[in-house]
């Protein structure tokens, strides 16, 4: 059974980096049919998608994020991550970790964790 | 940037049926773009539904079903539940990696 779980700093600072890590449980970062993503939800909105990595680290980012954004992955560890440079309060949102398959929009999803932007 | 369009709400009768849509600002959305479905409660994390236009997610009631209708997707349920008022996205895959989200469709049984 898959598991994806977020970790990061509770709170970032406006101007800050958040940087956030999802570890992978029960199924291997370095398949060959999967891709690994990061999807956010500021309170009371819609999702949107950040980026995404593969195994090899070949990266694909939302144009919109992409100047601030760096996903990356450390197969050793089963894990992959996130920085979002120059925070705003506007990055206030749950951020999700997830994984789809190649060519298909079935992703299934972390549980989210908060991050609150405040000084 | 191209936007994903939703019915912000809808509502539906116990027992009806009710068909949400999901498409472009701009031309018309085809299976090519994958369409994907999830289901959303407030608090919790997405559930995926449909994907790849009509493809039922493992363990997911067959009153879920995926289409494209006109130039959209479609999400059709059938004898609404209680249980089944929730926020309905959709995504769309735009090439090059990219996947862009709707902004949901809040659905209320009434």
């Amino acid at each position: 059974q898959l598991q994806l779980q977020e970790s990061g700093p509770g709170l970032v600072k406006p101007s800050e980096t958040l940087s956030l890590t999802c570890t992978v449980s029960g199924g291997s970062i370095s398949s060959s049919i999967h891709y690994w993503d990061w999807i956010r939800q500021p309170p009371g909105e819609g999702l949107e998608w950040i980026a995404a990595i593969y195994y090899t680290g070949r990266t694909y980012y939302n144009p919109s994020l992409k100047s601030r954004v760096t996903i990356s992955v450390d197969t050793s560890k089963n894990q992959f991550s996130l920085k979002l440079n120059s925070v705003t309060a506007a990055d206030m949102a749950v951020y999700y970790c997830a994984r789809h398959t190649r060519d298909s929009g079935d992703f299934s999803w972390g549980q989210g964790t908060l991050v609150p932007v405040s000084s | 940037q191209t936007v994903v369009t939703q019915e912000p709400s809808f509502s539906v009768s116990p027992g009806g049926t009710v068909t949400l849509t999901c498409g472009l600002s701009s031309g018309s959305v085809s299976t090519s773009y994958l369409p994907s479905w999830y289901q959303q409660t407030p608090g919790q994390a997405p559930r995926t539904l449909i994907y790849n236009t009509n493809v039922r997610s493992s363990g997911v009631s067959d009153r879920f079903s995926g289409s494209i209708l006109g130039n959209k997707a479609a999400l059709t349920i059938t004898g609404a539940q209680a249980d089944d008022e929730s926020e309905y996205r959709c995504v769309l895959y735009m090439g090059s990696g990219l996947w862009v989200f709707g902004g949901g469709t809040k659905l209320t049984v009434l």
